[in-house]
């Protein structure tokens, strides 16, 4: 039972562009959702966060926006750069849910 | 760094065996998290605990088990492998902020092959 879904596997995205990873989830009880970036042959470490009180949280190129009517949050990267090229895992929980669930991932790739 | 360190890197075994992956959380931390990630598939969430004792469990075999022990480390035991048991294995740790704070940072995994 998939509860945080990341729909597109990957993402290619010209250097200077901005990309957009989507992530949607289907449990209402989640009121806290991350952002998390993975290299090959590293863990994950995280990026960015929202709680559901806020619809948008910027810090610096990144910026996460939330619709919890749609149930659909956003990562907008701008402008992009081939470092960014990673796997990209949206997460949420809930209070009173005590873990993470986490999307497949995004693959987004950033070409000079 | 995420603080989190994860030993053996990697590890290579046959069908049948046991193996025991080590996991030390960030100083300060009292909560850790396993996961798994198989080819293709994000990351499944085994187990937690928090302090010593087991407080969420996920899509955990009942061929593994976890414990946490008194100076926080966990230990992630899986036994009887097959092959399907080949993935990267991840444990994360966190610490109990504020409310709503609860982000887990994550050591460098370990690969565990299964031949």
């Amino acid at each position: 039972d998939q509860q945080v879904k990341q729909n597109s596997p990957s993402l290619s995205v010209q250097e200077g562009r901005i990309s957009i990873l989507n992530c949607d989830y289907t449990n209402s009880m989640f009121d806290y959702f991350l952002w998390y970036k993975k290299y090959p042959a590293e863990g994950p470490t995280f990026l960015i966060s929202i709680s559901s009180i806020k619809d948008k949280n910027e810090d610096g190129r990144f910026t996460v926006f939330l619709n919890k009517s749609a149930k659909h949050l956003s990562l907008h990267i701008v402008p992009s750069q081939p470092g960014d090229s990673a796997v990209y895992f949206c997460a949420a929980r809930g209070s009173t849910l005590g873990r993470l669930y986490f999307g497949r991932g995004t693959q987004l790739t950033v070409w000079p | 760094d995420s603080g989190v360190t994860q030993t053996p890197k990697h590890l290579i075994t046959a069908t049948g065996q046991r193996v025991t992956l080590r996991c030390s959380p960030r100083s300060g931390d009292l909560s850790v998290y396993w996961y798994q990630q198989s080819l293709d598939q994000g990351l499944q969430f085994l187990i937690q605990y928090y302090n010593g004792e087991e407080r969420a469990k996920g899509n955990i075999l009942e061929r593994f088990s976890a414990q946490q022990f008194p100076d926080l480390h966990s230990e992630l035991n899986l036994s009887s492998l097959e092959l399907g048991d080949s993935a990267l294995y991840f444990c994360a740790s966190a610490s109990p902020g504020q409310v709503f704070t609860d982000t887990q940072y994550f050591g460098p995994g370990t690969r565990l092959t299964v031949l």
